[in-house]
């Protein structure tokens, strides 16, 4: 099994391009989510999907969209990159909420912003 | 509002020693808390999760609900216990299960 997979895997982008960043996973899982992590920071939520067709905010969405048409695939665009979206993202999937459930993490996508 | 407080940023101890990785939260709910593991440029990983009360790789973490506490602990550090080390908080939330991480703890084990 797969998981969770990310691409790209590192991107380097000017500001104001855009790009999308694909999450794709194999284990059926209803939730999606996408982090970014910085120094001292921690993870922090950036958007997440509770199933195909659905997504909602999380605690850092502004500058990202994401979509969910399709149940395995979780794609997270930035329309117009700022240095200060320079980051680590990760993808994570779950089943829906159950006591002692842990997410899945796809392996990262380094983005930095020039 | 829920939150994980990880009041070291760094953590350096001798291969051999104690380790103890400390974790605070707040939560109004029955916490649910986990420890996740990210190791040199890898995705993280789970480690522990309260519910279990297991042990992983010599790693235990006792929920202290008086102290709001889940601090990660292991006897005797061994150098490949190297990483970053973030705990996090789940709870059910606008019909979504939601991790909240702590800062991370980044622990070096030295020969």
């Amino acid at each position: 099994n797969a998981g969770v997979t990310q691409t790209p895997k590192f991107r380097v982008l000017k500001t104001g391009q855009s790009m999308t960043l694909l999450c794709a996973q194999d284990m059926n899982h209803e939730y999606m989510y996408w982090y970014r992590q910085d120094p001292g920071m921690g993870l922090r939520l950036i958007h997440y999907s509770v199933g195909e067709g659905t997504t909602a905010k999380g605690e850092v969405p502004d500058g990202y969209n994401v979509s969910r048409l399709k149940k395995q695939n979780f794609l997270l665009g930035l329309e117009s990159a700022a240095p200060s979206q320079t980051s680590v993202y990760f993808c994570a999937s779950s089943y829906p909420w159950r006591r002692g459930l842990g997410y899945t993490f796809g392996s990262g996508t380094r983005l930095t912003v020039v | 509002a829920q939150r994980v407080t990880q009041p070291e940023k760094l953590l350096s101890v001798f291969k051999g020693a104690p380790v103890e990785l400390k974790c605070n939260y707040s939560y109004s709910g029955s916490p649910e808390l986990f420890w996740y593991v990210q190791y040199s440029r890898q995705r993280l990983q789970l480690l522990l999760r309260h519910i279990s009360r297991e042990s992983i790789k010599g790693f235990t973490a006792d929920l202290n609900k008086g102290e709001t506490s889940f601090h990660l602990k292991k006897p005797f550090a061994q150098e490949e216990d190297s990483a970053m080390y973030y705990c996090a908080l789940s709870y059910l939330g606008q019909g979504a299960q939601k991790l909240v991480f702590g800062q991370g703890t980044r622990l070096t084990i030295n020969p």
